[in-house]
């Protein structure tokens, strides 16, 4: 059964710097999002991308965050600057919105630590 | 008013039970309805979407009232494998985004 891939299943950084979350979501799918879960919480959206373009973001999708398509596989979220609470559980996801109710899959997720 | 609102629990029931759990939604728009289910520090995995008019998938039945921002999930026969956190999902009125509830967490006992 096809699944959503993402590296590193663990990335820790240090305040400041830059990381990339790298996803591969399902083949056929063409809407791709991020969500992010803070230990204890629930599971927030960032932003969701459909044609190569941001289609929604969150407040929490500020400037410090991107996403890009860099090729036909993968689709990545920059933090540029990482800050201490940016330490979450990141998961990719994809859908197809030709199915009924574009039901959304999710990766495994990265856990980002920000030292 | 939270937009997807669940009991936290923990559900403590015995291998066999019936459990039920409920959510309510704030946002009258929202368009589609879902179950997932998340396991300690994994991702969450769709159970089943939820029709307007109910559905059922083996043990597990869910049910959609609209009129009051209502959705269940009934699980017979509990196995310990359905230890987990349940969570509520609702899509926006013209979005996919999803919006989580905070998840009901499920412990099956032998």
């Amino acid at each position: 059964e096809p699944e959503v891939t993402q590296t590193p299943s663990h990335q820790v950084t240090q305040m400041g710097q830059e990381v990339i979350l790298r996803c591969v979501p399902i083949s056929n799918h063409l809407y791709f999002y991020w969500y992010r879960q803070i230990l204890g919480q629930k599971v927030e959206f960032l932003v969701s991308f459909y044609n190569n373009e941001i289609s929604e973001k969150s407040e929490i999708f500020d400037d410090q965050f991107s996403v890009e398509r860099p090729d036909g596989s993968n689709f990545t979220l920059k933090i540029r600057s990482t800050k201490l609470e940016d330490s979450a559980m990141y998961f990719c996801a994809s859908s197809d919105p030709g199915a009924s109710y574009n039901e959304q899959f999710f990766g495994p997720g990265t856990r980002l630590t920000v030292l | 008013r939270k937009e997807v609102e669940q009991d936290p629990g923990p559900f403590n029931v015995p291998e066999g039970a019936t459990v039920a759990f409920n959510c309510t939604y704030s946002n009258s728009a929202s368009q589609s309805f879902f179950w997932y289910r998340q396991d300690c520090r994994k991702e969450p995995k769709l159970l089943m979407s939820v029709y307007s008019s109910g559905n059922e998938d083996g043990r597990f039945t869910a049910q959609l009232n609209r009129a009051s921002q209502y959705i269940s999930l009934l699980i017979r026969d509990s196995k310990l494998s359905d230890s987990a956190t349940y969570l509520c999902v609702v899509t926006g009125d013209s979005s996919y985004k999803l919006i989580f509830g905070s998840g009901t967490r499920l412990l099956v006992r032998p």
